[in-house]
């Protein structure tokens, strides 16, 4: 069974400091990886996606993969309180049909 | 504004009375999912539509129905309620040149 991993937390971080937040997955066929965010009570929102190998950035957001690992991680730099969130890591493993196989999520505590 | 809409956002039924819960976007995608989400279970699929009047089951069907008979609406249908479906329901759409899945607010469901 396809499946994805995160750690549960919470992490706990100070403000200012880095998040790392990490995702592994057992089909190695997956060609897209996604990381979302969700307050609580509200619907996730896409942080960001990565396609191959490496380190992608956007602003304050990282996301790194490593296929041969099987691994996808996020740094969440400068952290804030706003950031405190659960973190979703949802992989396509393969093919066109659009499934993602979602991870439970990381508990985010961001401490000012 | 480019969205994915639920409605109602919050709804108490009791058991056994037939309810929908709409969802509509406008941004032309062609895949549509419906999501519920409970604690410490994650994400966990509900259907999934490919396209107009094309659905398909997904992890944990049971007890629910759905139809597409546009492009822009994938309504959700419960026929007959129970508080086993009491839970946090989102709606969620991507188009087939992106995998990116865009969700709607969410549709908080008790059963009684």
């Amino acid at each position: 069974q396809k499946e994805v991993e995160q750690n549960s937390g919470p992490l706990s971080v100070p403000e200012g400091a880095i998040a790392s937040l990490n995702c592994t997955y057992s089909d190695r066929g997956s060609q897209s990886f996604f990381w979302y965010r969700q307050y609580s009570g509200k619907s996730p929102e896409l942080i960001m996606f990565i396609y191959s190998n490496g380190d992608k950035e956007d602003g304050r957001f990282t996301a790194q993969l490593n296929k041969a690992s099987q691994y996808v991680s996020l740094l969440i730099r400068d952290s804030q309180p706003s950031d405190s969130a659960t973190y979703l890591c949802a992989v396509n493993p393969a093919g066109n049909n659009r499934k993602l196989i979602w991870g439970l999520g990381t508990s985010l505590a961001v401490n000012p | 504004e480019a969205q994915v809409t639920q409605n109602p956002r919050y709804l108490i039924t009791v058991t056994g009375k037939k309810l929908t819960v709409t969802c509509s976007q406008n941004m032309n995608h062609e895949y549509m999912s419906w999501y519920r989400q409970d604690p410490g279970l994650g994400l966990r699929q509900i259907y999934y539509s490919m396209n107009v009047e094309v659905t398909d089951k997904g992890d944990v069907p049971e007890g629910y129905k759905v139809s597409r008979k546009e492009k822009r609406n994938f309504p959700l249908i419960l026929e007959s309620p129970s508080p086993n479906q009491t839970s946090l329901y989102f709606c969620a759409s991507s188009s087939f040149r992106s995998d990116t899945q865009y969700f709607g607010p969410g549709t908080r469901l008790t059963v009684l």
